[in-house]
């Protein structure tokens, strides 16, 4: 079983729609997590970045997390075309030295017109 | 968001010849940094973890002296591709730590002939 898993998609939706994105993971030493977005030949960008369980929201982005289930999402209200790109979930372990972050292997997301 | 930016953005050499990249945190002193490189549609690949002042420490599979890594200050990384080989193409993408967070340059793309 892989650490991270995550739909690769691809996901296609019109414009405005709501956008579920997801992730579980099996590592429970992962304490923090993040949402990238990496746009085609470009470096991820972060997004949003959590160490509890719950929910945070930036603008029309919320990122929920359930460490009890092991599982992370990310939604996007009102989605736009500027927001298709790939998605990629995030989790650090850190211990001491022992830092390390985990990628999921992204999912494409378009967002058509 | 904290800044982190990539030198060149994009490279063409010949084959044996080498190439240095350069990876800088702008507004950050950052505690790591780390070289990953990514092919067209797959997830980003690690290749080496460096901190400021010591040797880095390489991905299993990625050898240390064709990939040769400069960490010399909190805020600059090089990475350089000795005797370059068309093999060696890529999207080469820089990351910098700095407490939890993990913040990516916009990638370099080098293209060896």
């Amino acid at each position: 079983q892989k650490e991270v898993e995550q739909d690769p998609g691809p996901l296609s939706v019109p414009e405005g729609a709501i956008v579920s994105l997801n992730c579980t993971y099996s590592n429970s030493a992962f304490q923090y997590f993040m949402w990238y977005r990496q746009y085609s030949r470009k470096g991820p960008e972060l997004l949003m970045y959590t160490y509890s369980s719950g929910n945070k929201e930036d603008g029309r982005f919320t990122a929920q997390v359930d460490k009890s289930s092991k599982y992370i999402s990310l939604f996007i209200r009102d989605s736009q075309p500027s927001d298709s790109a790939t998605y990629l979930c995030a989790m650090i372990s850190s211990g001491g030295s022992n830092y390390k972050l985990t990628f999921g292997k992204g999912t494409l997301l378009t967002v058509n017109p | 968001g904290a800044v982190v930016s990539q030198h060149p953005s994009w490279v063409i050499c010949k084959s044996g010849t080498s190439v240095k990249i350069e990876c800088r945190s702008l507004d950050f002193q950052a505690t790591t940094m780390f070289w990953y490189r990514q092919f067209p549609k797959q997830s980003l690949m690690l290749m080496a973890t460096s901190n400021e002042g010591s040797k880095a420490t390489y991905e299993q599979g990625v050898e240390k002296d064709k990939f040769l890594i400069n960490h010399a200050s909190l805020t600059l990384s090089t990475l350089t591709v000795t005797s370059a080989h068309p093999e060696d193409s890529s999207f080469y993408i820089c990351s910098a730590r700095t407490g939890h967070e993990q913040f990516f340059g916009p990638g370099t793309r080098l293209t060896v002939l």
